[in-house]
């Protein structure tokens, strides 16, 4: 059964990058997450699907300063040029086909 | 554009029962599986049921202990989640949310909710 692990906190000068970051258990390396994202008093919003080679989709209107990439177990999800908006907790998520969905704890990014 | 609309959240006592609903437009309904994630308050997300886009598998995390069915009507593009014997703990914001694959897959869309609570 996957577990994702997330750090429950960042935060990130305006204007500045900041890397977030989710890490399956062992032996799930391989497999795909999404991050999402989830604005104060707002439903989540889906961001981008993440491969393990690194290889990600943003969804529909999310702006391209938003990008990820892997290394083993990790998904990271890169916030550059980051906004006021950025503002949020970030999510990833996982399925497989004995648990199904689960979801990581949650990053709360403070932008200072 | 996909669009989910949930509704049938309110408040309930203890031990009762609620039937929510999720309306779905803007993609073929019957390609997709659909789930329900719930928040509470303060809390993070946490996946709760989930349905195949043909309706044939079901899908719940083990801490409902068979209190929540889920369903769905694909000639109506709706989908559902009946809650029985509901307690304080199942006190949240409701989502559904579509997925990328017939019976799996990542979250792409997701509705804005309906908040559950219980409370006597």
């Amino acid at each position: 059964q996957p577990v994702l692990t997330q750090s429950s906190s960042a935060s990130a000068s305006l204007g500045s990058s900041v890397k977030l970051t989710c890490t399956l258990s062992s032996g799930q390396s391989n497999y795909i997450i999404a991050w999402h994202q989830q604005q104060p008093g707002k439903a989540p919003r889906f961001l981008m699907k993440l491969e393990g080679s690194g290889n990600y989709n943003r969804g529909s209107g999310v702006p391209d300063r938003f990008s990820g990439s892997s290394s083993g177990a990790d998904r990271y999800l890169t916030i550059s040029n980051v906004q006021s908006e950025d503002e949020a907790d970030y999510y990833c998520q996982t399925w497989d086909s004995n648990t199904r969905w689960m979801f990581g704890g949650g990053t709360t990014l403070t932008v200072l | 554009e996909v669009q989910l609309l949930e509704s049938g959240g309110g408040m309930v006592r203890p031990g009762g029962s609620l039937r929510l609903s999720c309306a779905a437009s803007g993609f073929t309904f019957t390609d997709y599986a659909m789930t329900w994630v719930r928040q509470a308050p303060g809390k993070g997300l946490e996946w709760v049921s989930g349905i195949s886009a043909s309706g044939i598998s079901t899908y719940y995390v083990d801490s409902l202990k068979g209190r929540f069915t889920v369903s769905r009507d694909n000639s109506k593009n709706t989908l559902h989640l009946q809650m029985i014997s509901l307690g304080a703990e199942d006190t949240a914001i409701y989502y559904c949310a579509k997925a990328q694959g017939k019976s799996g897959g990542s979250f792409d869309s997701w509705g804005q909710g309906t908040l559950v609570t219980v409370s006597s």
